[in-house]
């Protein structure tokens, strides 16, 4: 099993639409996730970090934490085609400071 | 600097050559990272300094690969007698801390062994 999984897409949304990307961890210990996006060919650049259950919500953008179910999610609402960009899922285990990404989710807003 | 700087942006070598990545932080970020990303994967852990030590080198692929952080600031990562599989974009990453603190990416540098 993959410490962090996600869906290697892509998500084809229309414009305007909500955008809903989904990332699941193996280590229950992990105590802090981010979400990145990253552009082609460009480095990646956070979004949002959440480190408590429930959702965080910055503009358009809201993490959802569910540590239970081992799972923090990303929507993106009001899609805009300048979303459209790999979006990687990131998780760090308290007590290590090394985080481990996932692959990935290639999302794609149509106009 | 503003932000993350790397260099070379782009390396060309052929195999069995050594090469160096430079990566120079955030003035003031005393955490220091290096990922490598394969064509079309997600972002491979390999080393963390926190400061100029390395507590973590269990990412190194192999022990071809080395690096190390001087002044708490500039970092090198060398890849002796490289191999086509080393062939990749190499991403370093800075924060003013561990735990929460945010990782901001250097432009990272493309390496290609021939």
């Amino acid at each position: 099993q993959k410490e962090v999984e996600q869906n290697s897409g892509p998500l084809s949304v229309p414009e305007g639409a909500i955008a809903s990307l989904n990332c699941t961890y193996s280590d229950r210990g992990s105590q802090s996730f981010f979400w990145y996006r990253q552009y082609s060919g460009k480095s990646p650049e956070l979004i949002m970090s959440i480190y408590s259950n429930g959702d965080k919500e910055d503009g358009r953008f809201t993490a959802q934490l569910n540590k239970a179910s081992q799972y923090v999610s990303l929507l993106i609402r009001d899609s805009q085609p300048s979303d459209s960009a790999t979006y990687l899922c990131a998780v760090r285990t308290g007590g290590y400071q090394k985080v481990t990404f996932g692959t990935g989710t290639k999302l794609q807003v149509i106009p | 600097g503003a932000g993350v700087s790397q260099s070379p942006s782009n390396k060309v070598t052929e195999k069995g050559k050594d090469v160096e990545l430079r990566c120079d932080p955030i003035s003031g970020h005393t955490a220091l990272y290096w990922y490598r990303q394969s064509l079309g994967q997600g972002l491979e852990f390999l080393i963390y300094f926190q400061g100029n030590s390395a507590p973590d080198k269990s990412g190194l692929p192999s022990d071809r690969f080395s690096a190390e952080r001087t002044g708490g600031s500039v970092s090198t990562l060398t890849i002796q007698r490289t191999q086509q599989e080393d062939s990749a974009v190499y991403l370093c990453a800075s924060s003013f801390g561990l735990e929460k603190y945010t990782q901001y990416f250097g432009p990272g540098t493309r390496l290609t062994v021939l």
